[in-house]
């Protein structure tokens, strides 16, 4: 089984900046099965980010995924109120397909 | 328009069996994977496994295998999520996702809106 790490586990920014989440992996992960997804209070998850780089379907383009082999990041360029959220790293490579353990980014 | 729309909250005893469902929309039901994931209260998503409609071809995470069961119905086009004894440690949210194309191998999207289950001991 692949253990995705993410750090940190919380993040407190101001509107405006930049967040960086990371999220490392036990072992390689192709770039095209490695996805980010977004989680709000009360509410489901959303996809974000798909093919570790592509933007999901509504996504604004501030936010960013790169990384490849074990290292993947999420970047949110400029955050607006509406990011201040739970953000999870998933594998859908290899079975089972986990997730990260997630990283808050909360309002400085 | 996609849609899966999951059955309502449930509270429960330990001991007790459970099958809550998710109800899909707008696609050819048999055509696509779908999923269940668990979120403990205050803690983060967990993959316990999948299951293809058009075959009945279910993959379990170790860590859920032979604690549930994921089944289906194709004449309802509902997927299922069954315990045959509860615990107190099934005292979570659970959600179903649809897998966005037609292999296991993608991202979960769209996603249910979570199905509370309470197990008191």
């Amino acid at each position: 089984e692949i253990v995705l790490t993410q750090s940190p586990s919380t993040v407190s920014l101001s509107p405006g900046e930049r967040a960086t989440l990371s999220c490392r992996a036990s072992q390689s992960v192709p770039m095209s099965f490695f996805a980010w997804y977004q989680q709000k209070p009360g509410q489901a998850p959303r996809l974000v980010i798909f093919g570790a780089s592509n933007r999901a379907t509504g996504i604004p383009d501030r936010f960013s995924g790169s990384g490849s082999g074990t290292d993947f990041t999420l970047t949110i360029n400029r955050l607006e109120p509406e990011d201040f959220a739970v953000y999870y790293c998933q594998q859908y490579n290899n079975s089972p397909f986990t997730f990260g353990g997630g990283t808050k980014v909360e309002i400085k | 328009e996609v849609q899966l729309v999951q059955s309502g909250a449930e509270v429960k005893k330990a001991g007790e069996s459970l099958k809550i469902s998710c109800k899909v929309s707008g696609y050819t039901f048999s055509d696509y994977w779908i999923g269940w994931v668990r979120q403990m209260p205050g803690k983060g998503l967990e993959w316990m496994g999948i299951i293809y409609p058009g075959d009945s071809d279910t993959r379990y995470s170790p860590s859920f295998q032979g604690q549930v069961t994921i089944s289906v119905d194709k004449s309802l086009n509902t997927a299922y999520l069954q315990w045959s004894s509860l615990k107190a440690s099934d005292t979570a949210i659970y959600y179903c996702a649809r897998h966005s194309h037609r292999t296991q191998y993608t991202t979960f999207d769209p996603w249910g809106q979570g199905t509370l289950v309470t197990v008191s001991s």
